[in-house]
């Protein structure tokens, strides 16, 4: 299994441009979540999913669209780039079925400049 | 909503035990997490502990739950150069947007 993927690794972009980024898994996770860390805030959530067709927003919304088609992929869609939005991006997953121990996976992360 | 606190900063010895502290505020958490960030990396889960538990030791790592103080630790044994990183305590209560509740993490810092 290659867990969970996110593209692009690195990424700048320009204030007002738009772009998506990817997060797929493997392991046949309902729940996929999307965070942003920054430097001593630690990680915020900003959309989740529960299963394919249904998201909903977390602490920090803003600025950010989901959609979930499929089990397997999460995008995070910036409508319009601004400088607040640089940060490390990280997706995860995990199941969400009772008896387990709710461990979250996640991906490598996205590194986003916005200037 | 849940809150979960840890110290920003931890510095150790080489060789010595590193004690990392978590406190939370919801007393109906059921799973308790301990996350390692290293640097430019993701974060991966070192191990967790359910609240009906006391205790759980995995080679170096042991963690402690004391429930009635809220009171999470990661005590990490031979701290070695490798562990240099961030921790990450989270908490699952199943309630919230997303159950899962993290703190600000942990940096530990290994002195030779």
């Amino acid at each position: 299994n290659a867990g969970v993927t996110q593209t692009p690794k690195f990424q700048v972009l320009k204030t007002g441009q738009s772009m998506t980024l990817q997060c797929a898994q493997d392991m046949n996770h309902e729940y996929m979540s999307w965070y942003r860390q920054d430097p001593g805030m630690g990680l915020r959530l900003i959309h989740y999913s529960v299963g394919a067709g249904i998201t909903d927003q977390g602490e920090v919304p803003n600025g950010y669209n989901v959609s979930r088609s499929t089990t397997e992929d999460f995008p995070l869609r910036l409508l319009s780039a601004a400088p607040s939005q640089t940060s490390v991006y990280f997706c995860a997953s995990r199941p969400t079925g009772a008896g387990g121990s709710y461990e979250q996976y996640f991906g490598p992360g996205t590194r986003l400049t916005v200037t | 909503g849940e809150d979960v606190e840890q110290s920003l900063f931890l510095s150790v010895r080489e060789g010595d035990s590193s004690v990392i502290n978590c406190t939370y505020t919801d007393s109906s958490s059921t799973y308790l997490y301990w996350y390692k960030q290293e640097p430019g990396a993701g974060l991966q889960l070192l191990t967790y502990i359910f609240s009906n538990m006391d205790m759980k030791q995995d080679q170096r790592l042991t963690v402690l739950l004391n429930k009635k103080d809220k009171h999470l630790s990661l005590r990490i044994a031979d701290t070695q150069t490798g562990d240099s990183a961030i921790y990450f305590c989270a908490v699952f209560s199943g309630g919230g947007a997303d159950g899962l509740t993290f703190g600000k993490g942990t940096h530990l810092i290994i002195q030779p």
